[in-house]
């Protein structure tokens, strides 16, 4: 079975470019997740989606970020325009409902705004 | 609001000698745990979960962890570790039916020949 599938892997910009990422959860998982990382701490959530609707945005920017999942499968997330304290990595995840929904993790998309 | 704490943030060991990463966690009603690996540039692998029964539970690689109620902490420990288990650890805590995992600040993992 094949994993959550995050892309780009690596993105580097300069500040005031857009940027986006995409995530593919595991197949039938219906909540899907995106995580902020930033370097030396431990992932921090910024929105979750129970198939196609963000049940909780609250720790989600939303003056530059945004993010949408079409037909509660494949996920987006962008930030416009990028700002050079949004390096860091994001991370996607996915689980099954109802809890104890293990989180299973992509491998991230590294972001360097230059 | 549920927080976890996780007391060092680097432990180095020579390769065979056990380990332990301690975690404490606080919650006011009751939890699901969970260690998470993380390896250079890569995503977090999960490594073990506690979801209820036994309190000593057993993930891959070796480790395993000992949930303990009155002392709200969730260990993780290896008899023998490897150069390959050089990674973070992260714990993790989510609450009963809320989905939120809240995670530590992880522990850097640094097993020397």
């Amino acid at each position: 079975e094949a994993g959550v599938v995050q892309s780009p892997r690596y993105k580097i910009i300069e500040k005031k470019q857009p940027v986006a990422f995409w995530c593919n959860p595991i197949s039938g998982h219906n909540t899907l997740y995106w995580y902020l990382q930033n370097l030396g701490q431990g992932p921090e959530l910024l929105i979750r989606y129970e198939n196609e609707e963000a049940v909780d945005d609250s720790q989600l920017p939303k003056d530059r970020f945004s993010a949408e999942r079409l037909k509660g499968v494949d996920s987006t997330l962008k930030i416009q325009p990028a700002e050079l304290g949004d390096s860091a990595v994001y991370l996607c995840a996915s689980s099954l409902d109802p809890p104890p929904n293990i989180q299973y993790f992509g491998a991230g998309t590294r972001l360097s705004v230059l | 609001a549920q927080s976890v704490t996780q007391l060092d943030s680097q432990v180095p060991v020579f390769e065979e000698a056990p380990v332990e990463l301690r975690c404490n966690y606080s919650s006011s009603v009751s939890v699901y745990l969970f260690w998470y690996v993380q390896y250079p540039n890569q995503g977090l692998q999960l490594l073990l979960k506690y979801l209820s029964g036994s309190t000593l539970v057993k993930g891959i690689n070796g480790f395993e962890a000992e949930f303990n109620k009155s002392q709200t902490s969730f260990h993780l420990r290896k008899p023998s570790v490897h150069i390959s288990d050089t990674a973070e650890y992260f714990c993790a805590v989510s609450e009963g039916s809320n989905y939120k995992l809240t995670f530590g600040k992880g522990t850097l993992l640094t097993v020397n020949p």
